[in-house]
């Protein structure tokens, strides 16, 4: 496909339960960010990736969140004893080039998941 | 981050043009203004983005102020599709590379 793609679309966890959820970049794409957005806010960041190198985790809430890019391109957001606060929709964006400095940055449908 | 201020939600009657402001009085001299929006259940989608000029494409035009401490995205008929919600983001890239969302304008086109 042409866009970033995301799996699963849906993800319904117990809490304790640990998840993975993948994301496919546009290909080519060195950049690739995850976000989190919660109902009714805005998109929050969480870690970014050059290629296989994560530059920026500032934004993992806590260490049950691991991410990973093992081969610069398909990248995994792991939650490990996912809590109800995990609850949210993470999106994956990428970017064609690395370091910003007005890059367009594409992003996915995201990724639902709810903690019962 | 230098740090946006955009109105909380703004209305529109259809094929109208819309003008979302936004102020970036923080703004520094290599920061890019980039507008995305978000459409109900879908991740954000790139607008426009620009440096110091006006910009235009098919989507919208961005018009920056001259000292860059404010700009508007302004969409030139609105239509019942572009309700969304509006976000207006600076970003400076380096090793700092990342959009940082606020809260955005909620933008309400009636029929």
């Amino acid at each position: 496909g042409a866009g970033v793609s995301q799996s699963p679309r849906y993800k319904v966890a117990k809490r304790g339960q640990d998840v993975a959820l993948r994301c496919d970049p546009i290909s080519g794409h060195v950049s690739l960010f995850w976000y989190q957005q919660a109902l009714g806010q805005g998109p929050e960041f969480l870690t970014y990736f050059q290629n296989e190198a994560q530059l920026d985790k500032s934004g993992l809430p806590s260490d049950r969140f691991f991410a990973e890019r093992p081969e610069g391109s398909v990248s995994t957001l792991k939650i490990q004893r996912t809590q109800q606060e995990d609850s949210a929709v993470y999106l994956c964006a990428s970017s064609l080039y690395p370091g910003g400095a007005g890059n367009t940055i594409y992003f996915g449908e995201g990724s639902w998941l709810t903690v019962v | 981050d230098a740090k946006t201020t955009q109105p909380n939600s703004m209305e529109s009657n259809e094929e109208e043009p819309v003008h979302l402001p936004c102020n970036h009085s923080t703004i520094s001299g290599t920061d890019y203004i980039h507008w995305y929006r978000q459409l109900p259940s879908q991740g954000p989608e790139y607008v426009i983005h620009g440096l110091t000029s006006n910009v235009n494409n098919r989507m919208a035009s961005l018009a920056i102020a001259e000292d860059r401490k404010s700009s508007t995205l302004i969409l030139h008929r609105a239509t019942l599709r572009d309700a969304a919600v509006y976000y207006c983001i600076l970003e400076s890239g380096g090793s700092n590379y990342k959009l940082t969302f606020g809260k955005g304008t909620l933008l309400t086109v009636n029929p």
